[in-house]
């Protein structure tokens, strides 16, 4: 369980602050993803990053801003934020080629919490 | 765009019996790939199991087996002698196969418990 690592693991912030979340992988991979958990909800992909490239952005909105600076590490950083945002933030990665073989890793997430 | 069904919020089950999580889905592709993660309370989620659509057969993993109707869009997961360690919230997913696809589109999630 160490090969996707996530900080923090619980964050709670105000609607003004700014903070980032971390993600790192251990594995080698070359690409990594954002997702958002919510209640009740389906886990929505977020962001994709292939090779350090944002290669998708599946419509989130600019409170949420993505970084990659390697292949191992993956950013969030948040500004503004809403109560609805208060998710589950999961990161994972996989290697880029395709296959069956490219299953994603997942992290354990950090749980945020926008007061 | 593909959209994964999961009827059932909540299962529950007796140690050591069976139990089989429900999962539907819709794609007007013909060949994909199909998973089942695991996420166990506060723990990371892992692959349970997957599923190509060009393999008639069915999956399986250990005590961990699907039945895959592709006409029906159906991919069930059975878990056979379940343990309390199977405990979880289940998750099915559906994934391209077309070249690059790397989405991963979820059902809305089976929250397992295991009674002993």
């Amino acid at each position: 369980e160490t090969g996707v690592t996530q900080t923090p693991r619980h964050l709670v912030m105000g609607m003004t602050n700014k903070k980032s979340l971390k993600c790192e992988q251990h594995l080698g991979h070359n690409a990594m993803y954002w997702y958002k958990q919510s209640a009740k909800k389906p886990l929505e992909l977020m962001f994709v990053y292939n090779f350090k490239e944002q290669t998708e952005n599946n419509s989130v909105p600019s409170r949420f801003s993505p970084e990659c600076p390697n292949s191992s590490h993956l950013f969030l950083h948040l500004h503004t934020l809403q109560p609805e945002d208060s998710a589950l933030y999961l990161c994972a990665s996989s290697q880029r080629s395709g296959g069956p073989q490219m299953e994603q890793y997942f992290g354990p997430g950090t749980r945020l919490t926008v007061t | 765009a593909q959209t994964v069904t999961q009827s059932q919020p909540e299962m529950s089950v007796q140690e050591a019996e069976t139990v089989t999580l429900s999962c539907t889905y819709d794609t007007s592709e013909s060949d994909y790939y199909l998973f089942w993660y695991k996420q166990p309370p506060s723990r990371q989620m892992i692959l349970v199991i997957r599923q190509e659509a060009y393999k008639q057969q069915n999956a399986t993993e250990n005590r961990f087996s699907v039945n895959f109707q592709k006409a029906a869009k159906s991919f069930s997961l059975k878990i056979s002698d379940s343990q309390l360690g199977d405990a979880a919230m289940y998750f099915c997913a559906y994934r391209s196969v077309i070249q690059g696809a790397q989405k991963l589109v979820f059902g809305q999630g089976t929250r397992l418990t295991i009674n002993p």
